[in-house]
């Protein structure tokens, strides 16, 4: 069955650090893809970077890459020079459903982050 | 801004009423997906609708209904209203890797 988990409930970095946000997922289909959203509290789903199964090189966006590991099923998030502005609610989430032709994606528990000054 | 726009921001309603969530996508996205996110959760997946037609469905009843127009916007109906329904209500639009979300609306059923 598919899963996303994302074990970090809470996790602190000092400002300028990096910081890496875990998540693993589980699922039976060979092509899905994995996304990372960032929810400060205001409640909007900002978009952060996006991997592919079949993408062999991992996905960097300006100071976010995804350390893909499809063998272990893990796709986590590391965040270079965090920002005080990085402080919010880290998803994890999974789209698969090409090899049945019914979509669904799923998101993790999240990881909230704050950044210490 | 990712261009992807929700209606109305904010809605309150009764129990047993219905209620209709409206969605604009991001110009060139042809994939709609709703979601619902509970107070402290992360979201939960309703539907997905792909050229007018549902493609994808979560864990939800058929009292969750959608429809996506030929300019890709789209529409979530709730029908017979239950407090648990309280939630915000995401949809995201969507063309192969990228998925942008609008603002939510807030939904309290009362």
């Amino acid at each position: 069955a598919q899963k996303i988990t994302q074990t970090q409930p809470g996790m602190f970095v000092q400002e300028k650090e990096a910081v890496t946000l875990d998540c693993t997922y589980d699922t039976s289909d060979q092509s899905y893809g994995l996304f990372w959203y960032k929810q400060p509290s205001s409640g909007e789903m900002i978009f952060l970077i996006y991997q592919g199964s079949y993408d062999e090189q991992n996905a960097t966006e300006g100071r976010y890459s995804l350390n893909f590991q499809k063998a272990r099923k893990s796709a986590n998030l590391v965040i270079s020079a965090s920002q005080l502005g990085d402080s919010a609610m880290y998803f994890c989430a999974m789209r698969e459903g090409e090899r049945t032709g019914g979509f669904k994606t799923i998101f993790g528990a999240g990881t909230r982050l704050f950044v210490k000054a | 801004e990712t261009g992807v726009t929700q209606s109305p921001t904010h809605l309150i309603k009764t129990r047993g009423q219905q209620v209709t969530l409206r969605c604009s996508s991001q110009s060139g996205h042809n994939t709609v997906s709703w979601y619902q996110q509970a107070l402290g959760q992360g979201p939960q997946f309703i539907f997905q609708y792909y050229r007018e037609e549902e493609n994808g469905r979560g864990n939800f009843p058929p009292r969750f209904s959608g429809l996506q127009f030929p300019n890709y916007s789209s529409e979530l109906n709730v029908n017979a209203l239950e407090l648990d329904d309280s939630a915000l209500y995401l949809c995201a639009s969507s063309r192969g890797g990228e998925q942008f979300f609008g603002p939510g609306t807030r939904l309290t059923v009362l």
